[in-house]
């Protein structure tokens, strides 16, 4: 048990709907990180908040949101789903604000499937 | 800019088989290295790291030595066991990019008894 904790861990939605996906992390750590893990395109980093604040973007489309609240806890929210939006979506926790020498604990993962 | 380039899968090796999996990495400063593995059904969890040239990291019979001359930390175990089946993702961290994490597209690995 990594002491990250991810829910819904399976989500079935229709094309255009909106989800919101939640992150616990562990406890004591400050950085969330959002992850989308698909077939074809491995794992592709979205977006990182440390302390509530927005500290990193990557591949994260405009549909796609996330904010951290001050008890830490992170959401990702996808809207106008697509069916390409069907992957795993994981969150991962560290210490501080990256993790040169530390690590990241991810947590299980929320499926997503839009059909 | 930073990558992380990782043999293509999937592996398939008997039990007690040696294993390789090559991971070569493009990165501005001195990154530090890991080795994550994910079990079927389970998020990622980190398997070992190296943060500096000529370090070996090594865990559960695993290892990798970071090497700056190659750019490469490949992963070695002498004898795989069934429980090994899993897919291992290459990363670094370098603090020139705000310490982000850049992984692998993941080498699948299925041993049969």
């Amino acid at each position: 048990d990594s002491g990250v904790t991810q829910t819904p861990k399976h989500l079935i939605t229709a094309t255009g709907q909106r989800v919101t996906l939640r992150c616990s992390p562990r406890s004591g750590d400050l950085s969330v990180y959002w992850y989308q893990q698909s077939l074809d395109q491995g794992l592709q980093f979205l977006i990182q908040y440390y302390n509530g604040e927005e500290r990193a973007k990557g591949n994260i489309l405009e549909r796609f949101s996330a904010q951290q609240f001050p008890d830490l806890h992170s959401e990702l929210n996808l809207s106008s789903l697509e069916l390409g939006d069907s992957a795993l979506y994981f969150c991962a926790s560290s210490v501080g604000q990256g993790a040169a020498t530390g690590e990241l604990f991810f947590g299980e993962g929320s499926r997503l499937t839009v059909l | 800019g930073n990558s992380v380039t990782q043999m293509e899968g999937p592996v398939t090796l008997s039990e007690e088989a040696f294993l390789t999996i090559n991971c070569t990495y493009t990165a501005t400063g001195y990154p530090s290295l890991f080795w994550y593995v994910q079990y079927p059904g389970e998020g990622l969890q980190l398997l070992l790291k190296a943060t500096k040239a000529d370090d070996k990291g090594s865990n559960k019979g695993f290892e990798a030595t970071y090497r700056k001359e190659t750019t490469s930390f490949h992963l070695e175990k002498g004898s795989v066991q069934v429980s090994d089946s899993a897919v291992y993702f290459c990363a670094l961290s370098a603090r020139t990019t705000g310490n982000q994490f850049y992984f692998g597209t993941g080498t699948s690995l299925t041993v049969i008894p």
